[in-house]
């Protein structure tokens, strides 16, 4: 079935650095998508990325997909100590209905200001 | 923005009761789920609702677990005798009109039921 993995597990920068994280999965995708998790709160819906898709921007983010290496990364650019979160990656399996996704264990992004 | 709403925010019961934790969908939205997170571990699929009838459900979904929706806003799971392993943040999630088998939907979740079990 349907996996995905984040790494790093934790990330520590400054603001104003950027902050990269990738996710790699198992099976192939129709989509890929991101999402974001500040503590104690629900996740929320950052960016999707189509498999036909190779790089999609949104704001300060910038995710790219690489569906021959079932991997994709996540790109915050110039990072505030407001992206602290946990972020996610999640896809479908083939077969699955919608709404069921596959998540992965996420990276934990701190900002240091 | 429009919000998946829940309720309580925390619950804490003793293993072997029945508890019932509440989401209230966006109101135009016609499919809803319930996924959970055990502490440092994935988030996981449970169930999926439709059309007043489960339209599927993970391993995880045993015979202790049920889902109802008593009336047009509210949507509930209910976990009949708890275990100490159904300690979890449990999230309610929406989405809006799609078809059914087209995954170029986001999920818009809740803030979850943080459930200890005792």
């Amino acid at each position: 079935s349907q996996q995905g993995e984040e790494d790093p597990q934790a990330l520590s920068i400054q603001e104003g650095e950027n902050a990269t994280m990738n996710c790699s999965y198992k099976t192939s995708i129709n989509n890929l998508q991101w999402y974001r998790q500040n503590s104690g709160r629900g996740l929320v819906h950052l960016i999707l990325i189509r498999s036909n898709e190779r790089e999609k921007h949104s704001g300060r983010l910038r995710v790219t997909l690489d569906t021959s290496k079932k991997s994709s990364s996540l790109l915050i650019t110039a990072s505030r100590a407001a992206d602290t979160a946990s972020y996610f990656c999640a896809m479908y399996d083939r077969g699955s209905t919608l709404g069921r996704l596959y998540f992965g264990r996420g990276t934990q992004l701190t900002v240091w200001p | 923005e429009p919000e998946v709403t829940q309720t309580p925010s925390h619950q804490v019961t003793q293993m072997g009761q029945e508890v019932i934790l509440r989401c209230v969908p966006i109101s135009n939205h016609l499919y809803f789920y319930w996924y959970r997170q055990i502490l440092g571990q994935k988030v996981e699929f449970l169930v999926s609702f439709y059309n007043n009838e489960i339209s599927e459900k993970s391993e995880i979904f045993d015979d202790q677990f049920s889902v109802e929706r008593p009336d047009g806003s509210n949507f509930t799971l209910k976990i009949r005798s708890t275990k100490l392993e159904d300690s979890a943040m449990y999230f309610c999630a929406s989405i809006g009109t799609a078809t059914f088998y087209a995954t170029n939907e986001k999920l818009f979740f809740g803030s979850g039921t943080q459930l200890s079990v005792l």
